[in-house]
């Protein structure tokens, strides 16, 4: 019953180095997100797809790229790692109903030096 | 844009206190969900609430959302320290495009004492 699995669970980057964050659900979602979640500050939407095939930005997507692989992989990339990117991003998954719930992945603790 | 504010930031109560958790918007959302959080994990659904007034009630906790689907409570009955964790509200926005997108609340973090 794996749901949303993100990979890795923790990350160092030095400042410059990028990195891609995998995202996979096996719950046939038309919908992925992805957030990051800071201290005091909920979660906030980086980047989402509504279905494949399609990405677009959300409250911050500055710094960040996104490829809807297929239907299950939805991955998160930085180009060029900045300290302000440390945070803890999540995964989620849903049907895309406006009243249907989203699914989360465990997160990636990722750290900027 | 639409705004969430959820208040309090913070509760440190003792087992067996009541406890009252508030999310506001001046925005309307369609619905509004509750979301709980453990440490090290991603947040669960606790309900979702889609109807103006609406009152629902999982165990000791009652969700209510607002006439006005503006705002939305969480109250917990006579708190346990298995009830420690954060709390996010979310609202999601109404239409074909929303694609399920939501709007989350900063978020209350909840620490019951034996």
């Amino acid at each position: 019953n794996a749901g949303v699995t993100q990979t890795p669970k923790f990350q160092v980057l030095k400042t410059g180095q990028s990195m891609t964050l995998q995202c996979a659900q096996d719950m046939n979602h038309n919908s992925m997100y992805w957030y990051r979640q800071d201290p005091g500050m909920g979660l906030r939407l980086i980047y989402y797809s509504a279905s494949e095939g399609t990405t677009d930005k959300g409250e911050v997507p500055n710094g960040y790229n996104v490829s809807r692989l297929n239907k299950r992989e939805f991955s998160l990339r930085l180009e060029s790692a900045a300290p302000s990117q440390t945070s803890v991003y999540f995964c989620a998954s849903s049907d895309g109903a406006w009243n249907q719930p989203q699914h989360f992945g465990d997160g990636t603790r990722l750290s900027i030096l | 844009t639409q705004l969430l504010e959820q208040s309090p930031q913070f509760l440190s109560i003792q087992e067996g206190e009541n406890l009252t958790v508030y999310c506001n918007s001046s925005s309307v959302f369609s619905s509004l969900q509750w979301y709980r959080q453990e440490p090290g994990e991603g947040p669960v659904l606790l309900v979702t609430v889609v109807t103006g007034g609406e009152v629902k009630k999982l165990k000791r906790l009652t969700f209510q959302f607002g006439d006005a689907r503006k705002d939305s409570s969480l109250h917990i009955t006579a708190a346990q320290p298995g009830d420690t964790g954060l709390y996010l509200c979310a609202g999601a926005g109404a239409g074909g495009t929303s694609y399920g997108k939501l709007t989350f609340g900063q978020g209350t973090i909840l620490t019951v004492h034996p």
